[in-house]
Formats: C-alpha cells, structure tokens, sequence
C-alpha cells in the first residue's frame, strides 16, 4: 500500500513550457486535492476533485488545469509556466466518512517545480 | 471564506517543557479539526484532530482543545523532545465538509 505519490519528485522549467504533475493513490478515496505551499503562506488550495469525472476551482487555480479520468489520479497541468509558479505542491486525498463528515487528508511526497 | 489564523508564527521550549499553538477561525458552520506536522522537506502528516461535538481529544503527549463558542482550538504538546521540532498547521473545514482553510502554520523549536 504505497498511500499517495506524486511524479515527479524535482523539475525545473523555462517561462512558457507546459507540464503534467501527477499523484496516484491507492486507497479508493473519493477526495483528492492539489496544493501549493510557499514560504509564509502555509498551504494553499489550488483544485480539487471529490470524485472521478469531476473538478473544481480552490483558493489559488488560475494558471493551472486538472483532471481526474480515474478515481486513483488526479493530474495537475501548467499550460504556461510562470516565475510565480514556483513552489512545492502537495496533492492530497481522503475518503468520505458514513455520515459526511471529514476525516483527514493524507498527503504525497510533493514535487518541487522551479520555473526559471 | 474561512480565514485561519495560527499564533504565534515561531515558538521556542526547552526540552520536556509544554507546548501550545492556538488557531482561530472565522465560519461557525466549520464543524472538523485536524492538525498537521510537516517536518524540513517532508510532507505534512495528520497528528490528531477533533470534531466539533467533543471539546478535548488526546493522544498521548499531543491534545486538542477545541472552544466553538470563541471559535478557537489549541494544540498542547507535553514532555517536548527535540523531534516534536517541526512546522505544525492547523485547519478547519468550509464549503460542506469536503475542503480543509489552513492556517500558515507555527515554526516549533525544541531546546535540548
């Protein structure tokens, strides 16, 4: 049970270039969500999915595109990257309790993006 | 939308003094907890959380305290050890449950 990952680990891209992040998880969760953390800014909400075919727009999503074809991946895209898009991003899942109340979400590894 | 505030930004304690990190936030419909440990380079990692009909929740050295009438909850770490140093986030759910608001997180140093 390898929880969630996310591929890759480190990339460095030039203003303008296009990437796909991708984070996988193995635990049937129904919730999954993509960060960025910055330095003094805690975690931020870029998009998130709360089930296979479906997305939505979080706190920061301009920039970014997602999709979520399977319930185990959700995918985040940078069409043109930009300076500002350098950061950590963090994707996270969890599951939906019984009766609807959150439980906690499990976080991958995170992929460190700079863009130059 | 919710707003979580985390105080103070950087706490420092002598090892196996106590510590405690204070979180507030601003939507009274927000009804989940949790707090997060995230460790230089690592990811954050759920460490305890409580939901909104309990008051307090332990877990051995670590307890929540929650206050929803002054919409405010505290993390207490007891005997701290040099590994409790970390960065630690509080957070609380909006929107129906199914997103967490973060708070910026709190810089604890642990003194040997």
């Amino acid at each position: 049970n390898a929880g969630v990952t996310q591929t890759p680990k480190f990339r460095v891209l030039k203003t303008g270039q296009s990437m796909t992040l991708l984070c996988a998880q193995d635990m049937n969760h129904e919730y999954m969500y993509w960060y960025r953390q910055d330095p003094g800014m805690g975690l931020r909400l870029i998009h998130y999915s709360v089930g296979e075919g479906t997305t939505a727009k979080g706190e920061v999503p301009d920039g970014y595109n997602v999709s979520r074809l399977k319930k185990q991946n959700f995918l985040l895209g940078l069409e043109s990257a930009a300076p500002s898009q350098t950061s950590v991003y963090f994707c996270a899942s969890s599951y939906s309790h019984r009766d609807r109340a959150h439980v906690g979400q499990y976080f991958g590894p995170g992929t460190r993006l700079t863009v130059t | 939308g919710e707003n979580v505030e985390q105080h103070p930004s950087t706490l420092s304690v002598q090892e196996g003094d106590s510590a405690v990190i204070k979180c507030t936030y601003s939507d009274s419909a927000s009804n989940y907890f949790p707090w997060y440990k995230q460790e230089l380079g690592k990811r954050p990692q759920l460490i305890i959380d409580i939901r909104s009909n309990v008051g307090e929740k332990k877990d051995q050295r670590i307890a929540v305290t929650l206050n929803k009438t002054a919409k405010h909850f505290s993390l207490h770490i007891t005997e701290t050890q040099p590994e409790d140093s970390a960065v630690y986030f509080c957070a609380a759910t909006l929107y129906g449950n199914n997103r967490l608001a973060f708070g910026k997180g709190n810089q604890v140093v642990v003194i040997p």
